[in-house]
């Protein structure tokens, strides 16, 4: 069964230094692999994705997320964050055809320090 | 572009109370969703719509939620009669076609059952 981990519940990084977010899969076949971000009260936005190709992709916001098969991972990166950035955040797989969910890890919640 | 839209945007009711959710997908959006988030969880789909038909329910409690697609475009979500453990925010999304993960998400809507 597919699955998604979220090592981490809650991370603190000061404002302007780096950020990773952790995200292990599990999954029979290539999966389809979302980062999404969530603000209080608000619905979820998609950062980015990954279905083929460059295993490095490029989302909004400065983001960006690196597929590695051997390790099954999909971490989250930001070179510099800002206070804005300050939100849940949560990576998610799919099988990519019509029939398959996507299924969501439990998220990551960022804080950020002044 | 309008996002998508749910109401109400909170809601408390007592246990055994029934209630309804209302959301208004993106214009032209086949596919639509609903998640159940329960607080500290990722997004659990409930059940996933293509048009009018139901494509998943299958972790749809059918012997207290129902859903419903009529035309194709708005959609309902009915809780009758509520339990304690459905308290959570009850999330809408909607994509142009099923399975891509490119889904939008409208701002949700709170129950708390008491």
């Amino acid at each position: 069964a597919q699955s998604v981990t979220q090592p981490d519940i809650h991370i603190t990084v000061s404002e302007g230094a780096s950020l990773e977010l952790r995200c292990n899969y599990s999954y029979g076949a290539t999966p389809y692999l979302f980062w999404y971000v969530q603000s209080p009260g608000q619905g979820l936005q998609l950062l980015l994705k990954y279905f083929s190709g460059d295993t490095l992709v490029q989302g909004i916001k400065g983001f960006e997320a690196e597929f590695k098969r051997s390790q099954s991972s999909f971490n989250l990166r930001k070179p510099s964050v800002h206070w804005s950035d300050a939100a849940e955040y949560f990576c998610a797989v799919s099988g990519g055809s019509s029939a398959s969910k996507i299924i969501f890890g439990s998220g990551t919640r960022l804080s950020i320090r002044p | 572009e309008a996002g998508v839209a749910q109401s109400p945007r909170y809601k408390i009711i007592e246990k055994r109370q029934s209630v309804a959710f209302w959301c208004n997908p993106i214009s032209g959006h086949a596919t639509l969703y609903w998640y159940q988030q329960i607080l500290g969880q990722g997004p659990k789909l409930l059940i996933q719509f293509q048009n009018n038909g139901v494509v998943d329910d299958s972790q749809l409690p059918k012997d207290r939620f129902s859903a419903e697609r009529l035309k194709g475009v708005d959609s309902t979500l009915k809780i009758q009669p509520a339990k304690l453990e459905d308290s959570a925010v009850y999330l809408c999304a909607s994509s142009l076609t099923s399975g891509s993960g490119e889904q939008y998400f409208g701002p949700g809507t709170r129950l708390t059952v008491t």
